[in-house]
């Protein structure tokens, strides 16, 4: 299984709604990873997971709250986001991190009105 | 942070042609990585070239890597339809202490191939 597979595909949520993203991998991966994309742009890093724990945080506002459940599971809570926030989510595992190759998931596709 | 900039932005040819993309970045690296992306969907890792190789082949993709002028460049050769896609170079991020970090990712380049 070389899957990372994302739920949902698509999500529209108001501004005052919680929703949660979802992430799996089932390759034995021991880093995951959340990336922001918008529309023409290249993927951003937001949080990064390594053995489960929260590696990295880039200075990403806390109506973002990533969670690792455990090694296959990686899942991005939204709260009281803004139509900013609009755009993919990409979730990405690579074998042990660091500057290692990426595998990613289709993305999540955020839709906030 | 951006480490990698593809050029060009844009690039149209046509079926059977090659296609060369390339990518410059600031500082030093251990590894630089090529990845497509379809329209809207997630990244797929094309290949990877370590700082110590100055060429590698892949099936119709040839990548090079000089690190004296930090640049890398993604040659597909007799382009199909299939291959239009944007296509992104990443870099390892310097971490605080001179470490190799997470990848960052380029601009792209958006490869439009015709039939």
């Amino acid at each position: 299984d070389t899957e990372v597979t994302q739920t949902p595909k698509h999500l529209v949520m108001g501004m005052t709604n919680k929703k949660s993203l979802k992430c799996e991998q089932h390759m034995g991966h021991r880093a995951m990873y959340w990336y922001k994309q918008k529309a023409k742009k290249p993927p951003e890093l937001m949080f990064v997971y390594s053995y489960e724990k929260l590696s990295i945080n880039e200075s990403v506002p806390s109506r973002f709250s990533p969670e690792c459940p455990n090694s296959s599971l990686l899942n991005l809570h939204l709260h009281a986001l803004q139509p900013e926030d609009s755009a993919l989510y990409l979730c990405a595992s690579s074998l042990l991190g660091g500057a290692g190759e990426l595998f990613f998931g289709e993305g999540s596709r955020l839709t906030v009105l | 942070s951006q480490q990698g900039e593809e050029d060009p932005q844009a690039l149209s040819i046509q079926e059977g042609e090659n296609a060369t993309m390339n990518c410059s970045y600031k500082t030093s690296i251990n590894n630089l990585q090529w990845y497509r992306q379809n329209s809207g969907r997630g990244l797929v890792h094309l290949i990877l070239i370590r700082s110590n190789e100055r060429e590698k082949h892949s099936g119709r993709l040839r990548v090079t890597l000089d690190t004296s002028k930090k640049s890398s460049s993604l040659l597909i050769t007799a382009s199909r339809a299939a291959d239009t896609a944007s296509y992104f170079c990443a870099t390892p991020a310097r971490n605080y202490g001179g470490s190799q970090g997470n990848l960052i990712f380029g601009k792209g380049t958006k490869l439009s191939v015709k039939p």
